[in-house]
């Protein structure tokens, strides 16, 4: 089956940093998500990407959609502390009825 | 973005007993689905929630051990049926309000002893 490496799997950044991430497949996805989860919380979407090439921000967060469809990144701008959780990046393909495919997740700590 | 609540939140339950989560979503969604997060782990599709038929389960999970029901358009149970320890997990659910996007409940985090 499909699977979604995100690298790196934790890091510890200092407060004003700026933080990148990636997430890669073997397969190609139409659509990409990045969501975080705060601890005892579900994951809350943070932004969507429907086009290969697509650069969308969010407020301090900007994801990328790869060329390739098997890849994209994550970039946070100035981090603070209330950015800690973990990241995660999940794929949907046409014709799987909706279903996503997450990827494993990078925990991001920030210190002050 | 739909509001998804989840009940119960946490649960500590007997190894051989059963569990029914609710997820209520405050609006109509055409998909709903439920996942599993293991301790640490990333999250898992265990089914999607057809409303008015059979969900549709993902490859290692079945429908006697995870039951579910999906009555209206705004309500999905799952059940954990037979507990045992290896069953510990979050369970969250989620509904596909805007095209490709899913947005979560806030998980019901389950402990079997």
């Amino acid at each position: 089956g499909q699977q979604l490496n995100q690298s790196p799997q934790s890091m510890f950044i200092q407060e004003g940093e700026d933080v990148s991430m990636n997430c890669t497949s073997s397969s190609i996805f139409n659509t990409w998500l990045w969501y975080k989860q705060d601890p005892g919380e579900g994951p809350v979407l943070l932004i969507a990407l429907y086009k290969a090439g697509e650069l969308t921000s969010n407020g301090r967060l900007t994801a990328q959609f790869g060329i390739t469809r098997k890849d994209s990144f994550l970039n946070i701008s100035a981090s603070i502390p209330s950015d800690v959780g973990i990241y995660f990046c999940a794929g949907q393909t046409i014709g799987t009825a909706s279903k996503l495919t997450f990827g494993t997740g990078t925990r991001l700590q920030v210190t002050l | 973005s739909a509001v998804i609540s989840q009940k119960p939140s946490r649960d500590i339950c007997q190894r051989g007993t059963s569990l029914t989560i609710q997820c209520q979503v405050d609006s109509q969604v055409t998909m709903m689905f439920w996942y599993r997060q293991q301790p640490g782990q990333s999250l898992t599709l265990i089914a999607t929630a057809n409303q008015g038929s059979e969900a549709t389960y993902e490859s290692g999970f079945v429908i006697d051990k995870f039951p579910i029901s999906r009555p209206n358009l705004t309500f999905s149970t799952l059940t954990v049926s037979n507990m045992s320890p290896e069953d510990s997990s979050i369970y969250l659910c989620s509904a596909e309000q805007k095209l490709d996007e899913q947005f979560f409940g806030p998980g019901t985090r389950l402990t079997v002893l």
